[in-house]
């Protein structure tokens, strides 16, 4: 079965510092993988994806994630933070062998930028 | 950008009602769906909607619950009887492709009293 985990339920950083959002993902075939950010009271952004290709993939405001097979990981990035980046981020996957579409949500990691 | 619009932004029912959450998807969008996330927990999926028909739907979809395309536009989402355990922000979705990314809506919040 297809799983998505975010290990931290929010990460705090200082503006103009690094930033990393943890995530993991279990399929049974190859992934397809992306991470979507809510702000307060609007749906879900989409940021980034990985079909294939590249291992680093960028996406909007900034951010990149890379994607490592052997670890399973695809981890959200951003070099220098911005206060405005302060939202819950969702990394998702979708089985690329499998013919359903449906994305599986990981639980949200809070980011928290402060001044 | 096109945007995903859902109506209304919250709606209040009693257990055994039926409710309506209604969807505009992205124009030229084919494939449609519904999440829902219940609060502090993940978002979940509920059912994706393609060529006017549905194509999946989880467990959570049961005889409960519908979909409809209604006309070229609109994109409902039923649930017969409501109950307590329906309380959740519904997120419609839309994508050009099965595969490719999805715009969502702002959400129904929904609260069964």
């Amino acid at each position: 079965a297809q799983s998505v985990a975010q290990p931290e339920d929010q990460v705090n950083v200082a503006e103009g510092n690094p930033l990393t959002v943890k995530c993991t993902y279990s399929v049974s075939g190859n992934p397809y993988l992306f991470w979507y950010v809510q702000y307060p009271n609007r749906g879900l952004q989409f940021l980034l994806k990985y079909i294939t290709g590249d291992n680093l993939v960028k996406g909007s405001y900034g951010f990149e994630a890379e994607f490592n097979k052997s670890q399973t990981s695809f981890h959200l990035k951003k070099p220098s933070a911005l206060v405005s980046d302060s939202a819950l981020y969702f990394c998702a996957v979708r089985d690329m062998t499998d013919s359903s579409y449906k994305l599986i949500f990981g639980s949200g990691t809070r980011l928290l930028v402060r001044p | 950008e096109p945007e995903v619009t859902q109506t209304p932004s919250h709606q209040v029912t009693q257990m055994g009602q039926e409710v309506i959450l209604r969807c505009v998807p992205i124009s030229n969008h084919l494939y449609f769906y519904w999440y829902r996330q219940i609060l502090g927990q993940k978002v979940e999926f509920l059912v994706s909607f393609y060529n006017n028909e549905i194509s999946e739907k989880s467990e959570i979809f049961d005889d409960q619950f519908s979909v409809e395309r209604p006309d070229g536009s609109n994109f409902t989402l039923k649930i017969r009887s409501t109950k307590l355990e329906d309380s959740a922000m519904y997120f419609c979705a839309s994508s050009d492709r099965g595969h490719e990314k999805l715009f969502f809506g702002s959400g129904t919040q929904l609260s069964v009293l």
